[in-house]
């Protein structure tokens, strides 16, 4: 089965500067790869997605890319703020399986 | 967050009480979610709803039993649990299980502890 590994587990930068969560999967098939961002006593929003035809996408300050050859997509976020401080989820999905990382907690410094 | 709602947003209770949670969905979906959040562990996902009809039921103990009486409402119901069932609830829904590319909206989650 499916199997998602997603680094770091926590992540301090300073506000202002970017930050990069990196997961890799092990199912050449998986198809759909989104994000969530879970905030203190809140349940996983949807925060980007990309499929697998396409490399990247942009929203904003957050952008995803993805290397189907590698295995392994990444989530960029830009100029940080104070309110980008949360755990983030990366997700592989096939079929109607989704499986998820195990989260980084990200921390932005004043 | 007010697209998925449980019911409710913390639950403490003993190994021999019986208790359900309750999740409603606002966003016409027709699929519906139970994830167990633990602490430093992946989202576990525990059943899979489709147009009401159950089609996934990850190796979970039966002191878990899920009710799905249409496609806005699902509910946990809990018995005889452990105190290594104590987590964050989640409930999710989206537009067709089936479909990979759907998008999952989760509720706020209950908050469970067992004595």
């Amino acid at each position: 089965g499916e199997n998602v590994e997603q680094h770091p587990s926590t992540l301090s930068v300073q506000e202002g500067d970017s930050a990069v969560i990196k997961c890799t999967y092990s199912d050449s098939a998986s198809n759909y790869f989104p994000w969530y961002k879970q905030e203190l006593g809140k349940g996983p929003q949807l925060i980007i997605d990309i499929r697998s035809n396409v490399g990247e996408k942009k929203d904003q300050r957050i952008a995803v890319t993805l290397n189907k050859t590698a295995k392994h997509f990444s989530l960029h976020i830009t100029e940080t703020q104070p309110e980008d401080s949360a755990v983030y989820f990366c997700a592989a999905s096939l079929n109607d399986k989704i499986i998820f990382g195990k989260g980084t907690r990200l921390h932005i410094l004043p | 967050e007010t697209g998925v709602t449980q019911t409710p947003r913390h639950l403490v209770m003993g190994m021999t009480n019986k208790k359900s949670l309750k999740c409603e969905q606002h966003l016409g979906h027709n699929a519906m979610y139970w994830y167990k959040q633990s602490a430093k562990k992946p989202l576990e996902l525990m059943f899979v709803y489709n147009f009401k009809e159950q089609t996934e039921n990850n190796s979970v103990p039966s002191r878990f039993s899920p009710e799905c009486p249409n496609s806005s409402h699902l509910f946990l119901h809990l018995h005889t649990l452990q105190p290594e069932d104590s987590a964050l609830y989640l409930c999710a829904s989206s537009q067709d299980s089936a479909t990979s590319t759907d998008t999952q909206y989760f509720g706020p989650g209950t908050r469970l502890t067992v004595l």
